[in-house]
């Protein structure tokens, strides 16, 4: 059975710019998690999708979205960004919303200079 | 608020113990152990829920006390495989498990 994939993997943005990022779950897992990771603030919750709906919402400023499509992928943007944007974005997979286990992706590293 | 990981990095020679604790300010129903290792993705080790079931798929033990609202992970005879950052988390809402707060995390590094 295949894991978690994301793209793309590494990712080089300049401060403005906006960037989407790309999730695809384990097949019949239909609850998608995002992420993110730095080295200060550790793994923080992004947001959550199940259905094609967002379930939960981290807190993060609304520069950050996402949406879930019908076949379960899902996909996270940033808009207009900043250097302290920066990090490992990861994306988490689990069977449905009340799953305890969640699988996670490699990640999509992004760096904003 | 994000639950509070002891100690920050341990060092471990092969054959040693270690516990990591996890304690958080809320109340707790359940805890979530993860381990990610250098540059790869957070692997799931165990689950603790309230009233004392344990789902897990690793030779790793955990205990979870929901008074003290605290849960400590046991490695017992650790091997060099045990490396890695160990992450607790804590569920956002009390209903809905797939979204979790973790802790900073525990660096453990297991050496010959």
């Amino acid at each position: 059975k295949a894991g978690v994939t994301q793209t793309p993997r590494y990712l080089i943005k300049t401060r403005g710019q906006q960037v989407t990022l790309s999730c695809s779950p384990i097949s019949g897992h239909r609850s998608v998690s995002w992420y993110q990771q730095t080295p200060g603030q550790g793994l923080q919750f992004l947001f959550e999708y199940f259905s094609e709906t967002q379930r939960n919402k981290g807190n993060f400023p609304g520069r950050f979205s996402g949406r879930q499509f019908s076949n379960s992928r899902s996909e996270m943007n940033v808009s207009t960004l900043e250097l302290g944007d920066s990090a490992l974005y990861l994306c988490a997979s689990s069977r449905d919303a009340s799953s305890y286990e969640q699988y996670f992706g490699p990640g999509t590293r992004l760096t904003v200079t | 608020q994000q639950p509070v990981q002891s100690p920050q990095a341990v060092i471990l020679r092969e054959g040693e113990d270690a516990v990591i604790n996890c304690s958080s300010s809320k109340a707790l129903y359940s805890v979530h152990w993860y381990r990610q290792k250098h540059g790869e993705a957070p692997v799931f080790l165990m689950i603790l829920l309230k009233g004392g079931e344990q789902k897990g798929h690793e030779k790793i033990s955990a205990s979870f006390n929901e008074k003290k609202q605290q849960s400590s992970l046991y490695l017992t005879a650790s091997q060099l495989s045990y490396s890695g950052t160990y992450f607790c988390g804590t569920p956002i809402n009390t209903g809905t498990a797939s979204k979790l707060t973790f802790g900073t995390g525990t660096r453990l590094q297991v050496t010959l």
